[in-house]
């Protein structure tokens, strides 16, 4: 099973700055990696797909790289709305599917 | 446009059983496995199975094997998720997912509630 580990658990930033979030995974994905943003009581939205492609309707500010076993979410210039709790996913090697634990972007 | 919309969640005993529904559209379903994810309260994203695009092979969390039986009716483009001897722990909103061309879809979930 793929272990994927997201880097900081928690990361205050203030709004208009950049945030940077990390997802390690134990061995290669290639590109086949995702990113969601989970607010309380919705579902997770997809933001990034394949590592790097940004989903329908998602805003430019966000931003996917990496490629093997490590990988990037940037957003570029945090909003209100951003204050969320961002999880990575794998999809190369399943079963299992394997997540990381999630960073949770708090208004410093 | 995919869609996958839960139904079946509610309120159970401990050591009841329930049956969680995955209605799919705009995709050919049974050319695809299909997914059931779950997250307890508070908690992370927890994968629970797999069906593969027959039914004939199956995967599980060890935290819900021998449990939980996962499958699917290709003719209704549905997924099931037969869940029995129910714990408090299995309390949790459930999702479908799918991964179709690259991109991976989720249902709003259904929430199950296990408490006496």
């Amino acid at each position: 099973e793929v272990v994927m580990t997201q880097s900081p658990a928690t990361l205050s930033v203030s709004p208009g700055e950049r945030a940077t979030l990390s997802c390690r995974a134990s061995q290669s994905v290639s590109s086949d990696l995702a990113w969601y943003q989970q607010k309380p009581g919705q579902a997770p939205r997809l933001l990034i797909y394949d590592a790097s492609t940004r989903a329908t309707g998602i805003p430019a500010r966000f931003s996917g790289s990496g490629s093997g076993t490590e990988f990037t979410l940037t957003i570029s210039s945090l909003q209100s709305e951003d204050f969320a709790v961002y999880y990575c996913q794998q999809y190369n090697n399943w079963p299992p599917l394997t997540f990381g634990g999630g960073t949770k972007v708090e208004i410093k | 446009e995919v869609q996958l919309v839960e139904s079946g969640g509610g309120l159970v005993q401990p050591g009841g059983s329930l049956r969680l529904s995955c209605s799919a559209s705009g995709f050919p379903f049974s050319t695809y496995s299909m997914h059931w994810v779950r997250q307890a309260p508070g908690k992370g994203l927890e994968y629970v199975s797999t069906v593969n695009t027959n039914g004939g092979s199956t995967y599980y969390a060890d935290s819900v094997k021998d449990r939980f039986t996962i499958s699917r009716d290709n003719s209704k483009n549905t997924l099931y998720l037969q869940m029995s001897s129910l714990r408090t722990e299995d309390t949790a909103v459930y999702y479908c997912v799918n991964i179709y061309i690259r991109v991976v879809y989720w249902g709003p979930g259904t929430l199950v509630t296990v408490a006496s």
